[in-house]
């Protein structure tokens, strides 16, 4: 079957630094996705990865080892607006995307 | 980027009703849409994938009598949840696909609606 596994909650501290992991088992491989979701609203794009390595973005970075079937997301300079629930979802040979459950984010001043 | 709209925003139904869901790519031509549900403390759900100008993909499970889906134009997908029933109460969202050139097609998201049926 196909899998998908991200912690279900972290706390991290305003300024800080927070690595949010995906592990993944899918059929086949088409990329990674990382998406942000507050409370009540629809995941918001964070970051497509498709090859090996980091991909930096601002206070976001991603990184993939396909491999290892292992991604992870960095967020840097944690800002209170960061809390909210981080999807990884993977693009299966079929191109449809499978969906982790999300991992919340909480963060404390 | 590219926009995605939805509507209505929130929806509230008495059992036995349909209610109709559209869903709107404002500045791209979509021919593929995706519909999700989400329950409470859980990842999306894919329910269906829409082709425009054919029949809905439905997934295993999501009955394809009771959510009607419908891609007739390349910018606009309805989902109509026919006799609604306090467990249908969820919050629905729906993607587009961009193609991009030369990669994967990326999905973007509409803002959902959330449906309560009493």
């Amino acid at each position: 079957g196909q899998n998908i596994d991200q912690p279900t909650e972290m706390t991290a501290t305003e300024g800080a630094i927070v690595q949010i992991n995906c592990t993944y088992q899918t059929s086949g491989f088409n990329g990674l996705f990382w998406y942000q979701q507050h409370a009540g609203e629809a995941p918001t794009f964070l970051s497509y990865n498709v090859l090996d390595g980091l991909e930096e973005k601002g206070r976001f970075s991603s990184f993939l080892s396909r491999s290892k079937g292992y991604s992870y997301l960095l967020l840097k300079e944690l800002q209170m607006k960061d809390s909210a629930s981080y999807l990884c979802a993977v693009l299966d040979s079929n191109y449809q995307l499978i969906w982790g459950a999300g991992t919340k984010l909480i963060i404390k001043p | 980027g590219a926009v995605v709209s939805q509507h209505p925003s929130r929806v509230i139904c008495k059992s036995g009703t349909s209610v109709k869901i559209e869903c709107r790519s404002l500045d791209f031509q979509a021919t593929t849409m995706f519909w999700y549900r989400q329950f409470p403390k859980q990842s999306l759900m894919l329910m269906a994938t829409s082709n425009e100008g054919s029949k809905a993909t439905y997934e295993q499970g999501v009955e394809k009598d009771k959510f009607l889906i419908n891609h007739a134009s390349l910018t606009l997908s309805t989902l109509t949840v026919t006799s609604a029933h306090p467990e249908d109460s969820s919050f629905y969202i729906c993607s587009a696909k961009l193609p991009l050139a030369g990669e994967v097609d990326e999905q973007f998201f509409g803002p959902g609606t959330r449906l309560t049926v009493l």
